[in-house]
């Protein structure tokens, strides 16, 4: 069965500083996609980023890239100058890729990191 | 990106009442939707897989009578809890997807449900 992990349940950085949240998981699967999304204390389920697992290169978007290890089953997520509106709690996900039909989105207990002025 | 909607975002009943939950995607067709429960601090939980035209499927331990889930046309699902409880009282979040392929969600605004 497939299984999401997220070891840390609480991180706190400062502002305008650099956070990695840690991921990993586990599959057999050989194409799948990662993703993290981010809960703001609005509730609001916001994707952050998205990894497809047969691209090597490792995804970024603006403030926020990846580390995407694949033999090591790995899926970290850095946030560089981190902001006040980064506090939120935030959630590795996985699903199955090469899909025809909609399949399950697994999530990780997630991590709650709070940005401190 | 897709929108989908989620309505009322805060509800309070009465134990014993039944509550209705609509999910609908405004911009896009969902032959799917997926409808979660998340407790405080906690992660998503899949209750079940809403499929149009056809039946819910539900996740092991989650109770069909209990949750009775419609998805009556390509743009809503339908999330009712029967004879509610206060152990019923959570954050109840949908979510659907415009393609399979990627397995992208996009989700509702969620909806609290309180049990008095």
């Amino acid at each position: 069965a497939q299984t999401v992990t997220q070891s840390q349940p609480e991180m706190s950085v400062q502002e305008a500083e650099t956070v990695t949240l840690s991921c990993t998981y586990d599959t057999s699967e050989n194409n799948y996609y990662l993703f993290w999304y981010k809960q703001p204390p609005s509730r609001q389920m916001i994707l952050v980023i998205r990894q497809e697992a047969y691209k090597q290169q490792n995804a970024t978007e603006n403030r926020f890239s990846v580390n995407f290890q694949k033999a090591a089953k790995s899926f970290s997520l850095k946030i560089s100058d981190s902001q006040l509106g980064d506090t939120a709690m935030y959630f590795c996900a996985f699903t199955n890729g090469m899909k025809t039909s909609y399949d399950k989105v697994i999530f990780g207990p997630g991590t709650s990191l709070s940005v401190i002025p | 990106g897709a929108v989908v909607s989620q309505h009322p975002s805060r509800v309070i009943c009465k134990s014993g009442t039944s509550v209705k939950i609509e999910c609908r995607s405004l911009d896009f067709q969902a032959t799917t939707m997926f409808w979660y429960r998340q407790f405080p601090k906690q992660s998503l939980m899949l209750m079940a897989t809403s499929n149009e035209g056809s039946k819910a499927t539900y996740e092991q331990g989650v109770e069909k009578d209990k949750f009775l889930i419609n998805h009556a046309s390509l743009t809503l699902s339908t999330l009712t809890v029967t004879s509610a409880h206060p152990e019923d009282s959570s954050f109840y979040i949908c979510s659907a997807s415009p393609t399979a392929t990627t397995g992208e969600l996009f989700f509702g605004e969620g909806s609290r449900l309180t049990v008095l």
